[in-house]
């Protein structure tokens, strides 16, 4: 397993793009094993699946975020963000970044960061 | 794309008792991807079981998993205080199921 940890701004303003990197230690984003994902969690809600990325740079996003959703891969940092376009208070959620091998699941998660949209 | 059906929505019971969760896929999917999460309040989820069967490191052996194609079964055998939490199901790569709440009864 890996360590991941999300960062980015808690504070968003609508309509404006939401930015969170996961550094991820233990491991390599490199690594043919993993797909790196991210995840969030409405106030009071279950979990919701954003999508994920693969050390190829090949991505899956769900179809729920249309065309809002970009992950990329930063290799010489070893870590990997989430960017998420024109964003409104519906999206106001703690961000969980998790990694894992598909044929294991997502066994690593970092601990969550809040972002609330708000003017 | 799937969508992961979790029943019950929540679940009562006490220490000790027997807990079957359920998850049903729209459609068959193979069973290698299927997962299982333990979510408690303020915390990261926690990978349960892998390949619908397979428990993950340091899970205890009261936690089962079982199932195929449209019909996935999380089992705990006999409730410890800790296990009541929220369960989630996923296969990999697309969306979660909503999650069946496990509450002290």
């Amino acid at each position: 397993q890996v360590q991941l940890q999300e960062s980015g701004p808690g504070l968003v303003k609508p309509s404006e793009t939401l930015s969170l990197t996961c550094n991820v230690s233990g491991g390599s984003v490199n690594s043919g094993s993993y797909y790196w994902s991210w995840i969030r969690q409405p106030p009071g809600k279950g979990l919701e699946w954003i999508g994920y990325i693969y050390y190829s740079g090949s991505t899956k996003h769900s179809p729920s975020f249309k065309s809002r959703v970009t992950i990329s891969v930063d290799t010489s940092k070893n870590q990997f963000s989430l960017k998420l376009s024109s964003v409104t208070a519906a999206d106001t959620a703690v961000y969980f970044c998790a990694s894992g091998p598909p044929l294991v699941g997502l066994d690593s998660w970092g601990r969550g960061t809040l972002v609330t949209v708000s003017s | 794309e799937i969508v992961l059906t979790q029943s019950p929505g929540t679940l009562s019971l006490s220490p000790g008792e027997r807990a079957t969760l359920s998850c049903r896929p729209s459609q068959s999917v193979t069973s290698t991807y299927l997962a299982w999460y333990q979510q408690k309040p303020g915390q990261a989820p926690r990978l349960l079981i892998y390949g619908a069967s397979s428990r993950a490191s340091a899970i205890p052996d009261r936690f089962s998993g079982s199932g195929s194609g449209t019909d996935f079964t999380l089992t705990i055998s006999r409730l410890e205080p800790e296990d009541f939490a929220v369960y989630y199901c996923q296969h990999y790569g697309t969306p979660f199921g909503q999650g069946t709440r496990l509450e002290i009864k």
